[in-house]
């Protein structure tokens, strides 16, 4: 267990529509990080949150959005849904030595 | 942009055989990490390195830094059906934020 939560584990949603990605770090961990990982792409760098405040954004479309909320969850939201935004979404807290923990991510399909 | 290059980018080989994945930069990482995936799961932390020139090893899992902290290698010896995984590398160029490889696919057969 890496102590990285996220919910929901599977989500299948239409285009067009909106869906809120939810993240809960290892606790005491002030940081979240968003990543999108797709077939084509392999793993992208979405953006990162530390003690509420953005920190550094990365290949994140301007459809998407992210918070983190002072008991340090985050949620992602994704809105107006391509087919092409399907993929796994994880989110990850640093760990103390270098690198990071990943929750199990998220699986978005766009039917 | 910072890149990062794995190769190969699939391996399907025996058990019982040594493989080596690389991972490959222009630019110089402050650090690299290699990570295990599998099917459905996150990434799973193997190792960190730091210093150019660094070797940590984990049980069959030889992991080095390249002196110059541009390249790095991830070696298993003798491959069991339990490595089957993707292997990813990624780095830190000065920020914390992480850069990941392109990954390589690693199957094992008994």
């Amino acid at each position: 267990d890496s102590g990285v939560t996220q919910t929901p584990k599977h989500l299948i949603t239409a285009t067009g529509q909106r869906v809120t990605l939810r993240c809960s770090p290892r606790s005491g961990d002030l940081s979240v990080y968003w990543y999108q990982q797709s077939l084509d792409q392999g793993l992208q760098f979405l953006i990162q949150y530390y003690n509420g405040e953005e920190r550094a954004k990365g290949n994140i479309l301007e459809r998407f959005s992210a918070q983190q909320f002072p008991d340090l969850h985050s949620e992602l939201n994704l809105s107006s849904l391509e087919l092409g935004d399907s993929a796994l979404y994880f989110c990850a807290s640093s760990v103390p030595m270098g690198g990071y923990t990943f929750g199990s991510g998220t699986r978005l399909t766009v039917v | 942009t910072q890149l990062l290059e794995q190769s190969p980018q699939f391996l399907s080989i025996q058990e019982g055989e040594n493989l080596t994945v690389y991972c490959n930069s222009s630019s110089v990482f402050s650090s690299l990490q290699w990570y295990r995936q599998e099917p459905g799961e996150g990434p799973v932390l193997l190792v960190t390195v730091v210093t150019g020139g660094e070797v940590k090893k984990l049980k069959r899992l030889t992991f080095q830094f390249g002196d110059a902290r541009k390249d790095s290698s991830l070696h298993i010896t003798a491959a069991q059906p339990g490595d089957t995984g993707l292997y990813l590398c990624a780095g830190n160029f000065i920020t914390d934020k992480l850069i990941f490889g392109t990954g390589t696919r690693l199957q094992v057969f008994p």
